[in-house]
């Protein structure tokens, strides 16, 4: 499975824009890249994801390197409620038939401070 | 509209005793997949069913099995319950490809003792 590797922690006030780093130097060609979040005591909830263009929708924006080696996902405005675990995950598709399985590393808990 | 459903919500077991989880999908998705989810770490993938047949299996002993029903809701079965299984197990579901979201229930809370 192609890894990952994020920061650990970082941290933020509320109101200001959140850049959270994501190396995946064995990614291949035809990987996804996606992100999840985790907000205390819940599932993961799906935030994002890209192959190789910039993608926004109304929850973030998704930076992607042109050699697609790493990403940044970026939070435009954090509020409170944006504290969570971060996910940043490369798809892997097995077989036919729509199977996959997503493959999360520790993530990246993102405290955002009043 | 209602997310994906798991039950029981919180479950206590000991060891070598035998666990079964229940999971509801959102309706339409054929898709189902669970996740185990140690404190401190992120999900690991058990199992993938799709159309009721298993897609993919990941690196879990055998004492761990699953099923989907004709109705796609699915179960997670674990025999011979160790205290190293305690953990949070999660379900999730999804339309196949070219949708790419899938959607996470709050997950069944297993403790061992």
């Amino acid at each position: 499975d192609a890894k990952t590797t994020q920061p650990n922690s970082m941290e933020s006030n509320e109101e200001e824009p959140v850049h959270l780093p994501c190396n995946h130097s064995t990614i291949s060609g035809t990987d996804y890249i996606h992100w999840y979040r985790q907000l205390p005591s819940q599932g993961p909830e799906y935030v994002i994801h890209g192959l190789t263009s910039n993608v926004n929708n109304r929850m973030a924006s998704l930076a992607i390197a042109e050699d697609r080696k790493s990403s940044t996902l970026i939070l435009h405005r954090a509020t409170l409620r944006d504290a969570a675990v971060y996910y940043c995950i490369l798809r892997d598709v097995m077989g036919q038939g729509g199977s996959e399985k997503l493959v999360f590393g520790k993530g990246t808990k993102l405290t955002v401070n009043p | 509209d209602a997310g994906v459903t798991q039950s029981p919500t919180h479950l206590i077991k000991t060891r070598g005793q035998h666990v079964t989880l229940r999971c509801s999908p959102i309706s339409g998705h054929k898709s189902v997949s669970w996740y185990q989810q140690v404190l401190g770490q992120g999900p690991q993938f058990i199992f993938q069913y799709y159309e009721k047949e298993e897609r993919g299996r990941g690196n879990f002993p055998d004492r761990f099995s699953a099923r989907q029903f004709p109705n796609y809701s699915s179960e997670l079965n674990v025999n011979a319950l160790l205290l190293g299984d305690s953990a949070l197990y999660l379900c999730a579901s999804s339309f196949p490809p070219p949708y790419n979201e899938q959607f996470f229930g709050p997950g069944t809370r297993l403790t061992v003792l």
